[in-house]
């Protein structure tokens, strides 16, 4: 079945605008999941929804970045007045649920973003 | 949070074992283990977990020390594909934020042909 999608894969932003990326999670996921991912390090915990309520925003860097997602299935992270620090790989997971021993959190390609 | 602690890199050749270690001497009784592997230019994606028996599944085996403070993930007969970073992870199933993931930097998984 499809996984998870993320668009676009690739950005270039000049620094000082604004950026969009696009989470489409598995279909009848409860969960979603954004994390930043610097070059050469682990991923890094951004914020959580559970269906339609973002119950975590504790990892968003600064009020420069905003999630949403309104009917409970597709999510944006949105970037505003991006820089230069914020060039990494943007990636999206769901799972079926948000807790349990056994839940597996599965991943999309991720979004690498440039910021110039 | 418990945190783990991972070789930066290990070489293997093409057909052979794959022995990969991870210390976590703070483990807590509710931290279950948890193996996630990057691929290049690719999401993670879920290898296995286990809480303190040995665990088997189609990708690798899981063996965890008695004490828990440390694990090997095993690759039985690494391929080509196998080359990957992989992700040691503890989640701590006792907080109510045991969704987030906290991830150190991998091991990277060399395999030579």
């Amino acid at each position: 079945g499809a996984g998870v999608s993320q668009s676009p894969r690739y950005k270039v932003a000049k620094r000082g605008q604004d950026v969009a990326l696009r989470c489409d999670p598995i279909s009848g996921h409860v969960s979603l999941f954004w994390y930043q991912q610097a070059l050469g390090q682990g991923p890094e915990f951004l914020t959580y929804f559970q269906n339609e309520a973002q119950l975590d925003k504790s990892g968003l860097p600064s009020d420069r970045f905003f999630a949403e997602r309104p009917e409970g299935s597709v999510s944006t992270l949105k970037i505003q007045r991006t820089q230069q620090e914020d060039s990494a790989v943007y990636l999206c997971a769901s799972s079926y649920q948000a807790g349990g021993p056994g839940e597996t959190q599965y991943f999309g390609p991720g979004t690498r973003l440039l910021v110039l | 949070d418990a945190k783990t602690t991972q070789p930066n890199s290990m070489e293997s050749n093409e057909e052979e074992p794959v022995h990969l270690p991870c210390n976590h001497s703070t483990i807590s009784g509710t931290d279950y283990i948890h193996w996630y592997r990057q691929l290049p230019s690719q999401g993670p994606e879920y290898v296995i977990h286990g809480l303190t028996s040995n665990v088997n599944n189609r990708m690798a085996s899981l063996a965890i020390a008695e004490d828990r403070k440390s694990s090997t993930l095993i690759l039985h007969r690494a391929t080509l594909r196998d080359a990957a970073v992989y992700y040691c992870i503890l989640r701590d199933y006792g907080r109510d934020s045991n969704y987030q993931l906290i991830w150190g930097a991998g091991t990277k998984l060399i395999i030579k042909p």
